[in-house]
């Protein structure tokens, strides 16, 4: 059982180069999500979804994309990558009814650098 | 979702209980407290959670107070691998959940 997998684990993107983050999971989960974490800081919510063909944003949306295809995979899109994107990104999945069970699950982090 | 407080900072000594705050005080009656840590630059690991009731499990122990205006989560036996930053997240189950800055615990020997 994998889990939330993540690829790459690191990226070097320049200036206004697009990219998309891969995240897959193999846990049935309706509910997948996006995180940035900037050095010390906590985590910020990018966008989420709660089942195939549904997303919607979070704190932070603007200068990424996403759409849920399948139940398994989430990938988050850059657009136009910016020095400001640099951010360590999580992806985390559950099942719905979240209150039932143990919670999120995570997985271990993309690091991008735009330079 | 109503917003969190937490120390920014605490430290425990090795072995003995490291009790964290959490103030709740906006809490609404259908919002539950979760709490997760992350280690170093690792994924946030999920501890546990709760809605009224205190709730125990293999990894801590949550304490709700009454009023549901601040909880505790308690690690009983800290360990130098308990260090690491924990998060008091409070909301309604099912959809986004959003993290502050939380409490960087430090377990010294």
């Amino acid at each position: 059982n994998a889990g939330v997998t993540q690829t790459p684990k690191f990226q070097v993107l320049k200036t206004g180069q697009s990219m998309t983050l891969q995240c897959a999971q193999d846990m049935n989960h309706e509910y997948m999500s996006w995180y940035r974490q900037d050095p010390g800081m906590g985590l910020r919510l990018i966008h989420y979804s709660v089942g195939a063909g549904i997303t919607d944003q979070g704190e932070v949306p603007n200068g990424y994309n996403v759409s849920r295809s399948t139940t398994e995979d989430f990938p988050l899109r850059l657009l136009s990558a910016a020095p400001s994107q640099t951010s360590v990104y999580f992806c985390a999945s559950g099942p719905a009814e979240l209150v039932l069970n143990y919670g999120y699950t995570f997985g271990s982090g993309t690091r991008l650098t735009v330079v | 979702d109503a917003k969190t407080t937490q120390p920014t900072s605490m430290d425990c000594a090795e072995g003995r209980a490291a009790n964290l705050p959490c103030n709740h005080s906006t809490i609404s009656g259908n919002e539950y407290v979760y709490w997760y840590r992350q280690i170093h630059s690792q994924g946030p690991q999920y501890i546990i959670h709760g809605l009224k009731n205190n709730e125990t499990n293999e990894m801590a122990s949550l304490i709700i107070t009454e009023d549901r205006k601040s909880s505790t989560l308690i690690l009983p036996h800290a360990t130098l691998r308990d260090t690491a930053v924990y998060y008091c997240i409070v909301r309604v189950g099912g959809n986004d959940m959003r993290f502050g800055a939380g409490t960087r615990l430090t377990v010294k020997p």
